[in-house]
């Protein structure tokens, strides 16, 4: 069975640090892999997704970045957070035919900016 | 176009009783439509899901009523259980999925 995994659960960070956000997924090939923002009591912002190595789309101007180094790694990555950075990340997967096909959400990674 | 209003934001029901979240959609081309649960902490889960060719789903006492022609969707949740208590967001999708903003829903013990 597929599994996703996101580390750390928690993280906490004073402005301007760098930060690096893991995401694998075990179980399935070529998925499409997702990076979203939820802040507290709003619902899901989509910051990246990727279609295959190598391959990441913006969805929106911000001060992150996204790589996918391997084909089942997503990584979420700041040279030096802002305190607007703050929020719950979560990291989804889709087969790789994305019509019909729900996404798989990890468990997030609470961000907390000082 | 692109859009999924979702209704209502937060919504309190006796234990028992019936929970019912509604969802709006403009865009024609949205093929799929999955409803996810969210527990505190956690990410989103896959709850119930639709496509366009069906009315309704049933899935225990979770329900999708699907309208086409409305362009609507709503999720029921029958006898509803403390264990209930979570945010509900409907999504819609084809090439890309567009979430709606969440229903913080509470069940009364």
């Amino acid at each position: 069975s597929q599994t996703i995994h996101q580390w750390p659960a928690t993280l906490v960070q004073p402005v301007g640090s760098p930060l690096s956000l893991e995401c694998t997924v075990e179980g399935t090939s070529n998925p499409n892999l997702y990076w979203y923002r939820q802040a507290a009591g709003r619902g899901l912002q989509l910051l990246f997704y990727s279609v295959g190595i190598g391959q990441i789309s913006s969805e929106v101007p911000q001060n992150l970045s996204a790589s996918r180094p391997q084909d089942r790694q997503f990584i979420l990555s700041s040279k030096k957070l802002l305190l607007s950075d703050s929020g719950f990340y979560l990291c989804a997967w889709s087969t790789e035919d994305a019509s019909n096909q729900p996404q798989h959400f990890g468990d997030g990674t609470r961000l907390s900016i000082l | 176009q692109q859009q999924v209003k979702q209704s209502p934001q937060s919504l309190i029901v006796q234990k028992g009783g019936i929970s019912i979240i509604n969802c709006a959609y403009e865009n024609t081309a949205f093929d799929y439509f999955p409803w996810y649960q969210q527990f505190p902490g956690k990410g989103p889960a896959l709850l119930i899901a639709i496509r366009p060719d069906v009315s309704e789903k049933k899935e225990g006492r979770f329900t999708i009523s699907f309208n086409k022609s409305a362009k609507q969707f709503s999720l029921h949740i029958m006898d509803s259980q403390p264990g209930d208590s979570a945010t509900y967001f409907c999504a819609a999708s084809n090439a890309k999925i567009i979430f709606g903003k969440g229903t913080r829903l509470h069940i009364l013990p």
